[in-house]
């Protein structure tokens, strides 16, 4: 069975400074990965995903993210802090292609505070 | 650009009341998902459909009914409404992706008290 884990419930950062959200998982099979970003009253929005190939993956508003097999993990990174990132951002993991299953695990979420 | 659209927003029940939740997608999208969301829990999966007339069982079916009789729609049904269900609920969908390699897209959800 896969699992996510999200280290740490809250990040608080100042505008400017670098955002790192952590992300580990569990999974049998190589796996797809996934953040998403929720704005309040909002629903998810996919911010980047690795699936193959580059490990270093790029998204949307500065985002990246690098898949690390050895450590299992798939921190989002962003190099200067806009206010504008405040948010819950979610790490999903899916079984990939030899997995045979459609079906997304969340990580429980991590609230992003961008103080000015 | 509708995307995938919920409704209603917000509703308040009463315990023991039933409703369903209706979730639309015009992308002709495969997949759709219910999922619902609790403070610092995360997603859990409610109910799942790879294409009409085909659901399954997610994580957290309890409760909860799902029909799928055409591509676009994907209702969720509770019946005998318990202060348990308060939650925001979510509707998803993507392409069919071997191996999960599609992205969800995301309605705005809707907001459940039952009281």
């Amino acid at each position: 069975a896969q699992s996510v884990t999200q280290l740490g419930s809250h990040v608080s950062v100042s505008e400017g400074a670098l955002v790192l959200l952590r992300c580990n998982y569990s999974s049998s099979v190589p796996p797809y990965l996934f953040w998403y970003v929720q704005y309040p009253n909002q629903g998810l929005q996919l911010l980047l995903k690795y699936t193959t190939g580059a490990t270093l993956v790029k998204g949307i508003n500065g985002f990246e993210a690098e898949f690390k097999k050895s450590e299992t993990s798939f921190h989002l990174t962003k190099p200067s802090a806009h206010m504008s990132d405040a948010a819950e951002y979610f790490c999903a993991v899916s079984p990939g292609i030899q997995g045979g299953s459609e079906k997304l695990v969340f990580g429980k979420g991590t609230k992003l505070t961008v103080n000015p | 650009n509708a995307g995938v659209t919920q409704t209603p927003k917000f509703r308040i029940l009463k315990i023991g009341q039933s409703m369903t939740l209706q979730c639309t997608q015009d992308m002709n999208h495969n997949y759709m998902y219910w999922y619902r969301q609790d403070p610092g829990m995360g997603l859990k999966l409610i109910y799942y459909s790879v294409g009409a007339g085909i659901t399954d069982k997610g994580e957290v079916p309890n409760g909860y009914n799902v029909s799928r009789s055409t591509t676009e729609d994907f209702p969720l049904r509770l019946e005998l409404a318990a202060p348990s269900q308060t939650s925001v609920y979510f509707c998803a969908s993507s392409y069919f992706g071997t191996g999960g390699n599609q992205p969800q897209h995301f309605g705005d959800g809707t907001r459940l008290s039952i009281l």
